[in-house]
């Protein structure tokens, strides 16, 4: 499989606690995203990789979420002291710079 | 702020009717237009884009959009839809302020399709 992946595909956690997801791009692709998605609403950009430079934040992201990407390969999104409101599809999407493509997500819910 | 807007959000056809899904943008310079399609149980799946030229690009699956520039719109069409076109639409646009080419999406048309 040549698309974007992401682990793990669902997540439970009380709140409090702190989770990490993984994404793994399309291998030749220096761009990447993390969007996060509710139930009846579109996705909502959080932030921006070129390579290994993170270029761009939402202001959605608060100090609780942190995301890298060490290598310009794949990146992971942290969330730290998760809240309820945390609950969310977490998307990761990449490209060369035409049209986006979209792993599955990683659904979080927040106990 | 820069806005997509779906106008509908729950549509349901039968088959081999014709499909018009509305999408609105709120910018006034460059875009780049995008339909996504998420069927049950799938991740999203990029249908068409809009980049420049013709403004009526055709996609998978029969669809196909019109970029309308005065109207700040980019409708999605299909003449004759299928039980299998049942899923979940969503316009995105990128704009031409943004160097990052992030998007920003309407909040998504729920297409159901009775056979």
């Amino acid at each position: 499989d040549t698309g974007v992946s992401q682990n793990p595909r669902h997540k439970i956690t009380k709140r409090g606690q702190n989770v990490t997801f993984r994404c793994d791009p399309i291998s030749e692709h220096n761009r990447l995203y993390w969007y996060r998605q509710t139930l009846g609403q579109g996705p909502e950009f959080l932030t921006y990789f070129q390579n290994e430079a993170q270029l761009e934040k939402s202001r959605l992201l608060s100090d609780r979420f942190s995301a890298e990407r060490p290598k310009g390969s794949f990146s992971t999104l942290e969330i730290q002291r998760t809240e309820q409101g945390d609950s969310a599809m977490y998307l990761c999407a990449s490209s060369l710079g035409q049209g986006p493509f979209f792993g599955p997500g990683t659904r979080l819910t927040v106990l | 702020a820069q806005s997509v807007s779906q106008h509908n959000h729950h549509v349901i056809l039968s088959e081999a009717a014709s499909l018009e899904l509305g999408c609105n943008y709120s910018y006034g310079g460059t875009v780049n237009l995008f339909w996504y399609v998420q069927y049950p149980g799938q991740h999203l799946q990029l249908l068409l884009k809009y980049f420049s030229g013709d403004p009526l690009v055709k996609g998978i699956k029969g669809f196909e959009a019109e970029f309308i520039k005065s109207k700040f719109s980019f409708n999605l069409r299909k003449p004759s839809v299928q039980w299998s076109d049942t899923a979940e639409y969503f316009c995105a646009v990128k704009t031409g302020s943004s160097n990052t080419g992030k998007l920003i999406f309407g909040q998504g048309t729920t297409l159901q399709v009775k056979p």
